[in-house]
């Protein structure tokens, strides 16, 4: 079964620092997504991105935060300046045209130290 | 925008007794909702999910209702067993919309 894969697995930064999270999203599929949860807290959409723009963002999704599809197959969530609350899992998902399903990576964890 | 409730949030029940999830939603625009089951460090994983023309829909043990007019909609798990232990979120997106609102989840226990 295809699946959507993300790295890495666990990340510990500084706070302050840079972080680049990279994503693959399933082949044929053509809507991306990142979605945040803080840890014993529900999922939080942050941003969806369709036709290398763009097409929704939450509050949360601020002037730290970019995305970027740098390639045919890697989608990146970039954080320019942690911050401690910036401590979460980040959950890629990606879906196909004329679909609603989401399907989820296994999720990059996120500690700001 | 959408706003979700989901209620209990925590739910323990014996084996083999049924479990059932509520969850509201405000956005009457809200055509699609997804439950989603996550186990301990896992991600979330589809179970089941039901569309606005239908009011209700079933997969085995696992069904799921919808009421448009009051905008509510339920998660029914029957003959519940250990592995189903885990973490369910119900969630509600529109077509024109492409993100999910996610309610905030229901610690489920199956006690064996």
């Amino acid at each position: 079964e295809p699946e959507v894969t993300q790295t890495p697995s666990h990340q510990v930064t500084q706070m302050g620092q840079e972080v680049i999270l990279r994503c693959v999203p399933i082949s044929n599929h053509l809507y991306f997504y990142w979605y945040r949860q803080i840890l014993g807290q529900k999922v939080e959409f942050l941003v969806s991105f369709y036709n290398n723009e763009i097409s929704e963002k939450s509050e949360i999704f601020d002037d730290q935060f970019s995305v970027e599809r740098p390639d045919g197959s890697n989608f990146t969530l970039k954080i320019r300046s942690t911050k401690l609350e910036d401590s979460a899992m980040y959950f890629c998902a990606s879906r196909e045209s004329g679909a609603n399903v989401l399907t989820f990576g296994a999720g990059s964890r996120l500690t700001v130290l | 925008g959408e706003n979700v409730e989901q209620h209990p949030s925590t739910l323990s029940v014996q084996e083999g007794d049924s479990a059932v999830i509520k969850c509201t939603y405000s956005d009457s625009a809200s055509n699609y909702f997804p439950w989603y089951k996550q186990e301990l460090g896992k991600r979330p994983q589809l179970i089941i999910d039901i569309r606005s023309n239908v009011g209700e829909k079933k997969d085995q043990r696992i069904a799921v209702t919808l009421n448009k007019t009051a905008k509510h909609f339920s998660l029914h798990i029957t003959e519940t067993q250990p592995e189903d232990s885990a973490v369910y979120f119900c969630a509600a997106s529109n077509n024109a919309g492409n993100m999910l609102t996610f309610g905030g989840g229901t610690r489920l226990m199956v006690k064996p």
